[in-house]
């Protein structure tokens, strides 16, 4: 079974540029969410996805972050101005859970992009 | 405001002996609890996960988990050098499948 696939991997920008990431989760996984991760602290959630609606976007920086699944399987995370505090690395990761329901629906993770904004 | 606490460390461990990486945790309706693996440079990479109290054993990994004590532990038997990475803690509610990371705790295996 194909892991999550994440692009690209690294990317370096000059601040007030954009750029975009793309990712794709494990076939059926009907959960997708993009994390930032910055040095030596845990996964932040951004914005988690339920086949193509969000679920929560409520940490999403939303004047310069955007985000989108359009038909339920692959995502785009874009950034737009970009500032220096958006170095950090993006990581993908989906889960082949449903909200409302139990059960522990693990989380895999892509490889991640290693951002850096100068 | 849910949180997830761990020792930064680093958490220094002579290689084959046990280590053991503690976590605690807020929110008493918390139903899953995960533990990620994180090598420098790297993704986190799911280790195992426990949702009833007790143990659960994995190879050289054991996972405890005491819900009246908010807290759950990873002990990692005849520790290797490869052991050696950040591991993270993660904690899940009920119907809801976000994950309350907490910020990790370096191990070092020394040979």
């Amino acid at each position: 079974e194909a892991g999550v696939a994440q692009s690209p991997r690294y990317k370096i920008i000059e601040k007030r540029q954009s750029v975009a990431f793309w990712c794709n989760p494990i076939s059926g996984h009907a959960t997708l969410y993009w994390y930032q991760q910055i040095l030596g602290q845990g996964p932040k959630l951004l914005i988690q996805f339920q086949n193509n609606g969000v679920v929560d976007d409520s940490q999403l920086p939303k004047d310069r972050f955007s985000a989108e699944r359009l038909k339920g399987v692959d995502s785009t995370l874009k950034i737009q101005p970009a500032k220096l505090e958006d170095s950090a690395v993006y990581l993908c990761a989906s889960s082949s859970g449903l909200a409302g329901g139990g059960g522990a629906y693990e989380q895999y993770f892509g490889p991640g992009t290693r951002l850096t904004v100068t | 405001q849910k949180e997830v606490e761990q020792n930064s460390g680093p958490l220094s461990v002579p290689e084959g002996a046990i280590a053991s990486l503690n976590c605690t945790y807020s929110d008493r309706g918390s139903q899953s609890f995960f533990w990620y693996r994180q090598y420098s440079g790297k993704s986190p990479e799911l280790i195992m996960f426990i949702y009833s109290n007790g143990d659960k054993e994995d190879g050289r990994f054991t996972a405890q988990l005491n819900k009246a004590s908010q807290y759950v532990s990873l002990l990692i038997r005849d520790s290797q050098p490869s052991d050696s990475a950040t591991y993270l803690c993660a904690v899940r509610g009920w119907g809801n499948y976000q994950l309350i990371w907490g910020a990790g705790t370096k191990l070092i295996i020394k040979p």
